[in-house]
């Protein structure tokens, strides 16, 4: 089965922190993303990447960058944390090509106070 | 008008009962489609899977594609309180880099 993890699932920061949103996926997959789920906006798309150190703006990157140091890993920073980043972060990845589907983690709930 | 629309809900069933679930969408270029299941406070879980118009058919489950009415089913027979989540219907494109585009989810509860 494909694994996806996000080290923490529970975070309380505080306005103005920096913020450090990890995930690894053990599946060799080509392509990780991040997004972010608010109620009645459903998944937003943030910003995803295709390959080591390549990343894509997403629907919302404002406020967010990410890392992809390395295949399995995909970073999400919140450079200066905002009460309106208060959300559920899902981390994702999927295999390249037309069929692929995309498999999450179990999501990160930040709350910024 | 968004891309995927999708009927909030909530939706409450009886257990036993059929389960429908529906999402349209406005764009021909989309080829696949998804179900995901999210309980609360976990992520996703990809459900069924099909590419292009027709159904598909897992246990209790059955996906339905009709490109032409740009709609997509999902049915569950014998509902049971396990049931009870999110779902999310969610399609893209031809292509590697066509974005997953998702709808916003139904709720349903699925009473004892």
């Amino acid at each position: 089965d494909v694994k996806v993890t996000q080290s923490s699932r529970y975070l309380v920061k505080r306005t103005g922190e920096k913020v450090f949103l990890e995930c690894v996926q053990d599946m060799d997959h080509e392509n990780m993303f991040w997004y972010r789920q608010d109620p009645g906006l459903g998944l937003r798309l943030i910003y995803f990447s295709y390959d080591v150190k390549m990343k894509e703006k997403g629907d919302i990157p404002e406020g967010y960058s990410v890392s992809r140091e390395k295949k399995e890993r995909f970073s999400l920073i919140l450079e200066s944390a905002s009460t309106n980043q208060t959300s559920m972060y899902l981390c994702a990845s999927s295999t390249s090509g037309n069929g692929n589907t995309i498999y999450f983690g179990e999501g990160s709930w930040l709350t910024v106070v | 008008q968004k891309e995927v629309e999708q009927d909030p809900g909530p939706l409450s069933v009886p257990e036993g009962a059929i389960v429908s679930l529906n999402c349209t969408y406005s764009n021909s270029a989309f080829q696949y489609f998804m179900w995901y299941r999210q309980y609360s406070r976990k992520g996703p879980e990809l459900l069924m899977y099909t590419y292009s118009s027709g159904n598909k058919e897992d246990g209790r489950f059955t996906a339905q594609v009709d490109k032409s009415s740009k709609y997509i089913s999902l049915f569950i027979r014998d509902s049971q309180p396990s049931d009870s989540a999110t779902y999310l219907c969610a399609m893209r494109g031809s292509g590697a880099t066509n974005k997953l585009i998702f709808g916003t989810g139904t709720l349903l509860a699925v009473q004892p």
